[in-house]
């Protein structure tokens, strides 16, 4: 079946502006997380969703990010007044069951760009 | 707090040499610790996964091992190929049963092989 997709694949933006990503998991996975990859760097836990709720959203690193999952299935990460040091990868992953260490199934992330 | 690093963080080799990556990571409580491959543009693919209580895992011209105590994990590549250029990403979950779904990434080796 269909991995995970992310939209857009690329996205470049104005410092100040607003930008939303999206992921589509696996179907049936309950779980998903957003990571962040910034250059030359290993990817970062945001946050995780157990069904429509975050479960730890720990990760994010300040109140202009913000990240919504309303139906269990589709998420959208979305981010205020971009600034530049936001540039980085955005990777999406889901895993079949939540909590517990079950394997997370990635997709090919957002490539943000805050010019 | 748990940190993983890798080096090198880059190596260039000639077709056909075996080559050996590092991981090291400075809690040792992990649950397990896995080895991922990154493409430009998409998303990450498992390749190995050791659980905190094997030594070490193999899957073809692959092979990882974990040393718990000593914090260290290590990708031995055999007979490298052009196909095989790509970044390398490790990775350990914690062994606290609240935390396990939470990946800490090292920082990567970006390998180039020679044709």
């Amino acid at each position: 079946g269909a991995g995970v997709s992310q939209t857009p694949s690329n996205k470049v933006t104005e410092k100040g502006k607003y930008v939303e990503l999206r992921c589509d998991p696996i179907s049936g996975h309950t779980a998903l997380y957003w990571y962040r990859q910034s250059l030359g760097q290993g990817p970062e836990f945001l946050i995780y969703f157990q069904g429509t709720g975050a479960a730890d959203d720990s990760g994010l690193p300040n109140d202009r990010f913000f990240a919504v999952r309303p139906e269990g299935s589709v998420s959208t990460l979305k981010i205020q007044r971009t600034e530049r040091g936001d540039s980085a990868v955005y990777l999406c992953a889901s895993s079949l069951q939540t909590g517990g260490p079950y394997e997370q199934y990635f997709g090919p992330g957002t490539r943000l760009t805050v010019t | 707090k748990q940190e993983v690093t890798q080096i090198p963080a880059a190596l260039s080799v000639p077709e056909g040499e075996n080559l050996v990556l590092n991981c090291s990571f400075t809690d040792s409580a992990i649950y397990n610790l896995q080895w991922f491959r990154q493409d430009p543009g998409k998303g990450l693919t498992s390749l190995l996964l050791i659980q905190s209580s094997q030594r070490e895992q193999t899957s073809g011209r692959l092979n990882a091992s974990l040393d718990k105590s000593s914090g260290r994990s290590t990708l031995y590549i055999a007979a490298s190929q052009p196909g095989d250029s790509a970044t390398y990403l490790c990775a350990v979950r914690r062994s606290d049963p609240l935390l396990t779904y939470k990946y800490i990434f090292g920082t990567g080796t970006r390998l180039k092989v020679l044709a």
